[in-house]
């Protein structure tokens, strides 16, 4: 059974610095590893999807790492801002014909003015 | 697009009461699922289905009943409600489950069961 787990469970910063928040899971045949933002009393919103073939990914301020050997993953925020506070969470796709979503609970972010 | 749609936003429940979680997307994805999310659990499956008239039990799927008649629409069923159904309910879609889709997520269904 694939189990994920975010360390850590919570990250206050400074606005401005450059923050990494890491996830890692038990099972390295996954399909694909995807980071998710969730806002308070909100749904979930997709902000990067690693391919099991891939490395990383990029969107603007974002990066996204994935290293298959290890079991991790590695979400790279620059230059935060405040309204990058929010729930993180890392989700891996995995489960021979089921293709089942597997989430860990996720880092809440407070980036500080 | 609306993109994925839950109706109610919040609703409360007593013990053994039955009622359907509705959820609805217009984007034509054959993949649909349910998430539960519980504080300090993280979100959890509890069903899903790969198209019309296909669904499956993911995680946690005692209590809940699911069908999909078609391929815009997957209801959660709850069939007796019990205190430990008390969570936030989220319909996610794909166009299908595969490798290169992500999972566009419904803004969730506050459920409260005394």
């Amino acid at each position: 059974k694939q189990e994920v787990t975010q360390i850590p469970a919570a990250l206050s910063v400074p606005e401005g610095e450059n923050l990494v928040l890491n996830c890692s899971f038990t099972d390295s045949a996954i399909y694909n590893l995807q980071w998710f933002r969730q806002d308070p009393g909100k749904g979930l919103t997709s902000l990067l999807l690693i391919q099991s073939s891939q490395r990383e990914q990029t969107s603007g301020r974002l990066n996204a790492s994935l290293d298959k050997s290890s079991g991790r993953s590695t979400l790279y925020i620059a230059a935060s801002q405040p309204g990058d506070s929010a729930t993180y969470l890392c989700a891996a796709l995995s489960g021979a014909g089921s293709y089942q979503l597997t989430f860990g609970k996720g880092t809440k972010l407070s980036v500080i003015p | 697009n609306a993109g994925v749609t839950q109706t109610p936003k919040f609703q409360v429940l007593k013990t053994g009461q039955s009622m359907t979680l509705q959820c609805a997307q217009d984007m034509n994805h054959e993949y649909m699922s349910w998430y539960r999310q519980d504080p300090g659990m993280g979100l959890r499956l509890i069903h899903y289905s790969v198209g019309a008239g296909i669904t499956d039990q993911g995680e946690v799927p005692n209590g809940y009943n699911v069908s999909r008649s078609t391929t815009e629409d997957f209801p959660l069923r709850l069939l007796s409600a019990a205190p430990s159904q008390t969570s936030v309910y989220f319909c996610a879609s794909s166009y299908w489950a595969g490798s290169q889709e992500t999972q566009y997520f419904g803004p969730g269904t506050r459920l409260l069961v005394l």
